[in-house]
């Protein structure tokens, strides 16, 4: 069973770095059958997607992050991580990390969510 | 990107058929049938419905059914029961190799 599950700290001043890892348990991070995606969503709004990782190391990110958004892979701990930088307000949301495949592009497992507020 | 649209809520009663629809572009939605819905309960993580436009995972309820024309997809819920009352999202991939979600739909179970 796939298991994604987000990790960090959930509160974030504004201007500092937004870091959160996502473990990754019943498949490999490495596999070349799949990609590794963050989603967000703000308080009371919808789902917005952050930018996905390949094995390879490849990226695609959301344009409308301005590109202050960097996800990475860890092999070693079967781990993704997210990085936003120069955080305000506006990035408070509830993070998502999730999987989709390289042969059918829906989201098939999902992280459990993890809120992170930016204040002072 | 723009967000794909999606009506802001959707109510029924139970054991009708409701329909959601979800409006993208010729870079998503018409373009490709990546085209995917998920139901989302309060606190929870989104649970894949639908995929590929039209179909549905194992372990969800044929009551789910999907379709799309030109540049709008629909999820059709028949026999609306009480559990059905949550937030629907559409997904699609894009020709970007991007990805872009609609704003939700709350669906209220009168």
């Amino acid at each position: 069973q796939v298991q994604l599950q987000e990790s960090g700290p959930g509160l974030v001043r504004p201007s500092q770095t937004l870091s959160l890892t996502c473990t990754v348990s019943g498949d490999s991070i490495s596999s070349a059958d799949f990609y590794w995606s963050w989603i967000r969503q703000h308080p009371g709004k919808g789902l917005e997607w952050i930018g996905y990782i390949y094995y390879s190391g490849s990226t695609y990110y959301n344009p409308s992050l301005k590109s202050r958004d960097t996800i990475s892979l860890d092999t070693s701990k079967n781990q993704f991580s997210l990085k936003l930088r120069s955080v305000t307000a506006a990035d408070t949301a509830v993070y998502y990390c999730a999987r989709f495949s390289t042969i059918s592009w829906y989201f098939d497992y999902w992280g459990q969510g993890f809120l992170v507020t930016v204040s002072s | 990107q723009s967000a794909l649209t999606q009506p802001a809520s959707v109510s029924g009663s139970p054991g009708q058929s409701i329909t959601f629809s979800c409006t993208g572009t010729g870079s998503d939605v018409a373009g490709l049938n990546y085209l995917s819905w998920y139901q989302q309960h309060p606190g929870k993580a989104p649970k894949l419905m639908i995929y590929d436009v039209t179909n549905r995972p194992s372990g969800v309820s044929n009551r789910f059914s999907g379709s799309k024309s030109a540049n709008t997809a629909s999820l059709t819920i028949s026999g609306l029961q009480a559990e059905d009352e949550a937030d629907y999202y559409c997904s699609s991939y894009t020709t970007s190799s991007t990805w872009v979600f609609g704003g939700g739909t709350k669906l209220t179970v009168l």
